[in-house]
């Protein structure tokens, strides 16, 4: 059974930098085909792919927020972490980490998704 | 980017219905689209990859179509525990970028 989970703060004030660690189990980002991705919703609104990190290191991000956002993973303590610099209120949202079905070496979507963060920027 | 709208942005059924909730690309995908169930204050959940290729688990009542700009999502016969928000997803190219998402509600 995989399962995620992610951590972090829930409130953070604006021009701070946002840490989220997503722990995993049931799989292992040191196995070829496997993929992590995060994904973000602001209260009410729609949902925004974030990043994803691959088996192999290969990283991808959103463009719009390429330059604020840095993905990594420990394969020994079955985690990915995401790092947000420069945070804003607009980035208030709730924060998933997921896993990524896989196809042909390709992301087909995401399941599970962890339960999700709550993150608040505000002063 | 590539650009997701979903139609409608909500619709009212009752148990039963049938109910087709469309999803628009801005350009070809091929058939790398993925359709989510999010019910309040959850996380969303995979029902269909591929356009058309249900993930394991899911009921049989739900069933995906399309290919190129325009895709569909059928609930055959809605239960209680589908009235929720459905998102889609285009996995053709990154920036992966969701639909605004459908409200299914009780009429």
């Amino acid at each position: 059974q995989i399962t995620l989970k992610e951590s972090g703060p829930t409130l953070v004030k604006p021009t701070q930098t946002l840490t989220l660690t997503c722990t995993f189990s049931g799989f292992s980002l040191s196995t070829s085909g496997v993929a992590v991705g995060w994904i973000r919703q602001p209260p009410g609104k729609a949902l925004e792919w974030l990043a994803v990190i691959y088996w192999d290191e290969d990283k991808r991000y959103s463009p719009s927020l390429k330059s604020r956002l840095t993905i990594t993973k420990d394969t020994s303590k079955n985690q990915v972490v995401l790092t947000m610099t420069n945070m804003d209120p607009v980035d208030t949202a709730t924060y998933y980490c997921a896993h990524g079905i896989v196809r042909q070496l390709w992301i087909v979507g995401f399941d599970p998704w962890g339960q999700g963060t709550l993150v608040t920027v505000s002063s | 980017d590539i650009q997701m709208t979903q139609s409608p942005s909500s619709v009212s059924a009752s148990v039963g219905d049938r109910v087709t909730i469309t999803c628009r690309a801005t350009q070809g995908i091929s058939s790398w689209l993925a359709w989510y169930q999010q019910k309040p204050g959850r996380a969303p959940k995979l029902l269909i990859y591929g356009a058309s290729s249900l993930q394991s688990g899911v009921p049989s009542r739900f069933s995906g179509s399309g290919s190129g700009t325009d895709f569909t999502l059928t609930i055959s016969s809605l239960q209680p525990e589908d009235f929720a928000t459905y998102f889609c997803q285009q996995a053709n190219s990154f920036p992966f970028t969701f639909g605004p998402g459908t409200k299914v509600d009780i009429k």
